[in-house]
């Protein structure tokens, strides 16, 4: 059955270094978003792609984050410098298209933790 | 920002009850999803319900959905202690520019006791 995969699974890296997550969608899927979900919250949306585009970024922290998906399939999410308040999970999800009514299918994330 | 809002927060049961959750939602919407999440896992897709439907059934679920009070209902029913999870609303509108935004809520911890 086709997945969505991210890696790492579980990173932990000290303040001011920089980490990078990365996400392989579904085949097919123009749909790639990245989310992020405090533990005991539900996930908020960081940045959305359409295909290789950013159709929205408004929430991703811009001095510090940055995404990117070069060909319009994998995806990288860098965070540099981290700091402590970044801990969190790091969720990847695709759907075939950004047209509204289509399920998300997420990755099992990965987990930060930020020393 | 977070659209829905579940109620309650926690919610736990002896295996065979029903469980109902709420989600409140602000402004609208074209679709409603709802997931579930194990602990330390992704989400995982339950049921979609569109704007122009009020109720929808999936196996064991059964969700609601009430446009005029921006609201929506999951029941799940004859509970098993592998219904421990998570369960989250997602709204999903069209904020402009042609993309749709998946949103979620806070969640609603379910416990379901064997």
């Amino acid at each position: 059955e086709a997945e969505v995969a991210q890696s790492p699974r579980y990173k932990i890296t000290e303040k001011s270094q920089a980490v990078a997550f990365w996400c392989d969608p579904i085949s097919g899927h123009a749909t790639l978003y990245w989310y992020r979900q405090i533990l005991g919250q539900g996930p908020e949306l960081l940045v959305q792609f359409q295909d290789e585009s950013v159709v929205d970024d408004s929430q991703l922290p811009k001095d510090r984050f940055s995404a990117e998906r070069l060909k319009g399939v994998d995806s990288t999410l860098k965070i540099q410098p981290a700091e402590l308040g970044d801990s969190a999970m790091y969720l990847c999800a695709s759907s075939l298209s950004g047209t509204g009514g289509i399920e998300a299918f997420f990755g099992q994330g990965t987990r930060l933790t930020v020393v | 920002s977070q659209q829905g809002e579940e109620d309650p927060q926690a919610l736990s049961i002896q295996e065979g009850e029903n469980a109902t959750m709420n989600c409140s939602y602000k402004t609208s919407i074209n679709n409603l999803q709802w997931y579930r999440q194990n602990s330390g896992r992704g989400l995982v897709h339950l049921i979609l319900i569109r704007s122009n439907e009020r109720e929808k059934h999936s196996g064991r679920l059964r969700v609601t959905l009430d446009t005029s009070k921006k609201s929506s209902s999951l029941l799940i029913t004859a509970s098993r202690a592998a219904d421990t999870a998570s369960y989250f609303c997602a709204t999903d509108a069209n904020p402009g520019a042609g993309s749709y935004q998946l949103t979620f809520g806070k969640g609603t911890k379910l416990s379901v006791i064997p």
